[in-house]
């Protein structure tokens, strides 16, 4: 069955870099785009970026551009988000999910999340 | 960027029908996606492409659209859909998958 596991709870301070680890099992791992989803307490989910973990190729939404990376590690079936220059905004809830069925074009399987406090 | 707006909360008796909108510019032109929220839990897809339950989802959960308005439909509801619920599109420009603001669903 389809799986994405994602790393532990962080704590940053102001001015950091986070690195958040999704590893993906049941599947081929780069036959499916790996998205990042980002969701604060009581907040809208808001998505963040994509990347094929295929061919690296990665897309942004506006607001991320340039202090989101997306890496990948195909021997070991796993996607890396970092987010640098945190503030308390970025505090939130970070999944990652995977659109399953082309023909349904939505979120079909996510990750459990990885809570992100950023305080100083 | 594009805007879904969704009620704040509803509440519904148990057994009764809860109604979502989901209103936004045009989308009629849109394909729209509904999702279940649970305290602590990811989000779950209830809908796709409008009107589709994905597989092992309840016939009690439709979706249609009308207008600007895209609409969740809970039949016979239970404590057990007492959940948030969220609508979402794609926009493309700039390129964006975009969720709605959200609806906290309360049966009593």
């Amino acid at each position: 069955q389809v799986q994405l596991v994602q790393s532990g709870a962080e704590v940053k301070k102001p001015g950091a870099l986070v690195k958040v680890s999704c590893k993906a099992s049941g599947y081929r791992f780069t036959s499916y785009d790996i998205h990042w989803v980002r969701q604060a307490t009581g907040q809208r989910p808001e998505w963040m970026a994509w990347m094929n973990p295929d061919s690296g190729n990665t897309g942004f939404s506006q607001k991320f551009q340039g202090r989101v990376t997306m890496t990948r590690n195909t021997s070991i079936s796993t996607a890396y988000m970092e987010l640098r220059s945190l503030t308390s905004e970025d505090t939130a809830v970070y999944y990652c999910a995977i659109i399953w069925n082309v023909y349904e074009d939505a979120f079909d399987f996510w990750g459990q999340g990885t809570m992100v406090t950023v305080s100083s | 960027s594009y805007e879904m707006t969704q009620p704040l909360s509803l509440s519904v008796a148990l057994g009764q029908t809860a109604r979502i909108t989901c209103e936004g510019s045009n989308i009629g032109v849109k394909i729209v996606k509904w999702y279940q929220q649970k305290p602590g839990q990811a989000p779950v897809l209830v809908i796709y492409r409008d009107t589709n339950r994905p597989s092992g989802i309840p016939e009690r959960f439709s979706g249609s659209k009308s207008g600007n308005t895209a609409t969740l439909t809970i039949s016979r509801a239970q404590a057990g859909d007492e959940a948030d619920y969220y609508c979402q599109t794609y926009d493309s420009s700039p390129p964006n998958y975009v969720f709605g603001s959200g609806t906290k669903v309360t049966v009593l």
